[in-house]
Order: C-alpha cells, then structure tokens, then sequence
C-alpha cells in the first residue's frame, strides 16, 4: 500500500523568504505526482502535475522537483507572500487515477 | 473551465438519519467521479470511484451499504450517508476527470461537504 508522508507538518516563516515542502512515498511505481494547494474549509486546488518521466515543473513563483527513483518530491515556493498561506497537499496516483494523499503541511507566512 | 461543486456545503443531521451529497461536473463531462472523505489534520482518504452507469468501487473496509454511491449521469454522481452516526461527521470531497480522448491526466475537485451528525 502507498503511504506519502509530508514534512514538516507545519511551517511558519516570514514573508518573502523562500518555502521548501517535502513529500515522500514509498512505492515508487507511480504514473504522477500533484501538488495541491488546500484553503481552511476549502476544496482542494492543483498547483503542479509532474508525470512519472518528468523531473520538474513550473509555474509562476512554484517549482516542484520528482525523484521517483528515491521516492520524494519537493515543493519550492519562492518569495513567499501572506496569501500563501494554506494547508499544501502531495498527492501520488497510479495508472487508475486513484489519488493516495499526504496529510500536508500547514503554511503561515507573516507579513 | 473544468468547475465541479458540491452541495450542500454544510450540513447537520441527527444520528439515524440519511444525508445525500452532490457532486455536479458544471463545464464537463466526467465518466469517472471519485469520493474522498477528510478528517481534521489527516489526509484524504479515497473511498470511492463512482463510474457512470455501473456500480462504484469501493476501497478497502468503506461499507458500501452505509456509503450508498449512484452515478446516474455524466455531470452528476451523489453520496448517500445512510443511517448516519457522529463518527460519520467529516468533509467529504469529491473529484472528476474530463470524458475526452484528449482529456489530461488533472481531477478537478469540487469545494467539499462539511457533514455533522448531532
């Protein structure tokens, strides 16, 4: 069974510095690997799809890296701000697009 | 594009009762739908996939008669808490894929169901 294990649980930090979320899963057959951005209350949002053959993807100020070989994926937030402020989501699937979810981490960025 | 939502957003019920949850695909259609359920700090857990015209799949130990799932259209799958109890309370989420050859390999979820049972 996939276990995914997110650290650290929580984060704070002030705004402007630089967010490093770890992910980690244990089966490392996997199809791909998404990042979620989840407000208090909320439904889910995907930030960043990284495909099994794929090692990084990009968008905007978000960078997300995959070594599946090794079983992680790093979440890289660059110059923070407070309305990133959220509960981020690592998430593998396999071929069926069944979803095996961290339990995430919890960013606060002070302004 | 690609918009799914859920309704009710909240809900509160008493022990005994049923509670049914919508799952609507606004701009898609979706073959597949799928039903996670989130405890406070804890990641989702997959209960379901509700496919169109079938039968859901339920995972391991979700008590199918208890989680009653029907996907009578493309746009619309519903979850029925049957006889629901408080350690039922929970958000529920749900998920769907795009039905195209060309669809990408994205869910979208929808804004999740905050069910108390009193």
């Amino acid at each position: 069974k996939q276990e995914v294990t997110q650290i650290p649980a929580a984060l704070s930090v002030p705004e402007g510095e630089n967010l490093v979320l770890n992910c980690s899963f244990t089966d490392s057959a996997i199809y791909n690997l998404q990042w979620f951005r989840q407000d208090p209350g909320k439904g889910l949002t995907s930030l960043l799809l990284i495909q099994s053959s794929q090692r990084e993807q990009t968008s905007g100020r978000l960078n997300a890296s995959l070594d599946k070989s090794s079983g992680r994926s790093t979440l890289y937030i660059a110059a923070s701000q407070p309305g990133d402020s959220a509960t981020y989501l690592c998430a593998v699937s396999r071929g069926d697009y069944k979803l095996s979810f961290g339990a995430g981490t919890t960013v606060t960025v002070r302004a | 594009g690609a918009v799914v939502s859920q309704h009710p957003s909240r809900v509160i019920c008493k022990s005994g009762t049923s509670v049914k949850i919508e799952c609507r695909s606004l701009d898609f259609q979706a073959t597949t739908m799928f039903w996670y359920r989130q405890f406070p700090k804890k990641s989702l857990m997959l209960m379901a996939t509700s496919n169109e015209g079938s039968k859901a799949t339920y995972e391991q130990g979700v008590e199918k008669d208890k989680f009653l799932i029907n996907h009578a259209s493309l746009t619309l799958s519903t979850l029925t808490v049957t006889s629901a109890h408080p350690e039922d309370s929970s958000f529920y989420i749900c998920s769907a894929r795009e039905n195209t050859w060309n669809a990408g390999l994205e869910q979208y979820f929808g804004p999740g169901t905050r069910l108390t049972v009193t």
